[in-house]
């Protein structure tokens, strides 16, 4: 298994642009989740679906921020418009539930100047 | 809300000795998990070592072995032997009913040579 996949790897925007950020989570791990790391805030969960359907979107910060699970194999994260504040790593990972913790991608790191 | 607690910004190491890292946590559940996550500069999330809350046995991975603490909420990671390749932060992470996975604050491991 390739393991959870995200891209881009890096994204440099400006301040006012969409910016689209996308995950492939593990064949059969019936959960997502998307975090968000910063130095000061550290990981913090933004947003998890199970079995595509949104089930917590408590962490989203504010109505630019939208995700979306359109099938079991894609999620999308979305920030319209952006913000120099939204720079940070954005990591998605997906999960079988239970105990079995997460598998984490490679995260994006997302610039806005 | 779940609380993660790691007291320890920062450890040093002489390669091959020993490092452990605390963690205290907080929860009034009696069934959940622990967890810790490796961060190497790649910024790859990593899962290190997992504990079940209802057995009373540490877990061991190789070099990595926990302290589990039920009634004191405390979950300890030992690093034996220590490696160049440990250099790292390390995350305490704690995953209750809600399939949410907290994270403490990390302390950053550095192994000297």
């Amino acid at each position: 298994d390739a393991g959870v996949i995200q891209s881009p790897r890096h994204e440099v925007t400006e301040m006012g642009q969409e910016v689209t950020l996308r995950c492939k989570p593990i064949s059969g791990h019936d959960y997502l989740f998307w975090y968000r790391q910063t130095m000061m805030r550290g990981l913090e969960l933004l947003i998890y679906f199970n079995n595509n359907v949104p089930i917590d979107d408590s962490g989203m910060p504010e109505d630019r921020f939208s995700a979306k699970m359109p099938n079991a194999s894609f999620s999308t994260l979305k920030i319209q418009p952006s913000e120099p504040r939204d720079s940070a790593v954005y990591f998605c990972a997906s999960s079988m539930g239970g105990g079995h913790g997460y598998t984490f991608g490679s995260g994006t790191r997302l610039t806005v100047v | 809300a779940q609380t993660v607690t790691q007291s320890q910004p920062e450890m040093s190491v002489q390669e091959a000795e020993t490092v452990t890292l605390s963690c205290t946590y907080d929860t009034s559940e009696n069934n959940y998990y622990l967890f810790w996550y490796k961060q190497p500069p790649s910024r790859q999330m990593i899962l290190v070592i997992r504990q079940e809350a209802y057995k009373q046995q540490n877990a061991t991975e190789n070099r990595f072995s926990v302290n589990f603490q039920k009634a004191a909420k405390s979950f300890s990671l030992k690093i034996s032997d220590s490696q160049l390749g440990d250099t790292a932060m390390y995350f305490c992470a704690s995953l209750l009913n809600d399939y949410k996975l907290s994270f403490g604050a990390g302390t950053t491991v550095t192994v000297r040579a």
